[in-house]
């Protein structure tokens, strides 16, 4: 097992650009959740998905887009770059919302918006 | 959103120490979760705790559900360099994952 992986590790955007951060998870969990970590804070839930099809907003919403069309993929877009949106990103998996033990996060996309 | 509070922000401390922190809510919370990030990689969980009181350990650190529910410390014993990192704290509630703003742990030998 890959666990979950993330692509890509490090990205330089321009304000307006857009781009997609990969993230792809071998385990067949149901339950795939998006982070971004600011310098010295906590992780904040942009998006999640508790299966194929079903999506759905965290608190920090604003200026991202997920779909879920396979179990394996939840990518994340950012349509508009912004400075604000500078960050680092983490994808995490687990079988369902209970499943605490069973939880993987990936190693994070280090994103700069210049 | 949730708010968590974690304290103290930063410990620096020396190997063979104990350490001890805390985190706290403005919500109750009916799961808490403790997490470590080493440098440049994504959290791993240390412990769950399921129940008001309840005391549960994982090899040198144990962690403390309050019985308000509203808070939750973490205990490391004798420490060592490895124990260097970000420890988080998390509630979840419904589909959703709170995080505590951490502690950075630094260990000198």
């Amino acid at each position: 097992n890959a666990g979950v992986t993330q692509t890509p590790k490090f990205r330089i955007l321009k304000i307006g650009q857009s781009m997609t951060l990969q993230c792809t998870q071998d385990m067949n969990h149901n339950y795939m959740y998006w982070y971004r970590q600011d310098p010295g804070m906590g992780l904040k839930l942009i998006y999640y998905s508790v299966g194929a099809g079903i999506t759905d907003k965290g608190e920090v919403p604003n200026g991202y887009n997920v779909s879920r069309s396979t179990t394996e993929d939840f990518p994340l877009r950012l349509e508009l770059a912004a400075p604000s949106q500078t960050s680092v990103y983490f994808c995490a998996s687990l079988p369902t919302a209970l499943t605490y033990n069973e939880q993987f996060f990936g190693p994070g996309t280090r994103l700069t918006v210049l | 959103g949730q708010q968590l509070n974690q304290s103290p922000q930063s410990m620096f401390i020396q190997e063979g120490e104990d350490v001890s922190m805390n985190c706290t809510s403005s919500s109750i919370f009916n799961t808490w979760l403790w997490y470590k990030q080493d440098p440049g990689e994504g959290p791993v969980l240390l412990i769950a705790l399921y129940k008001a009181g309840e005391l549960t350990s994982n090899g040198r650190l144990t962690a403390q559900f309050g019985i308000t529910r509203k808070d939750s410390f973490l205990n490391i014993s004798a420490s060592i360099p490895s124990d260097v990192g970000i420890y988080f704290c998390a509630g979840p509630t419904g589909n959703q994952f709170y995080f505590g703003t951490g502690t950075s742990l630094t260990v000198i030998p």
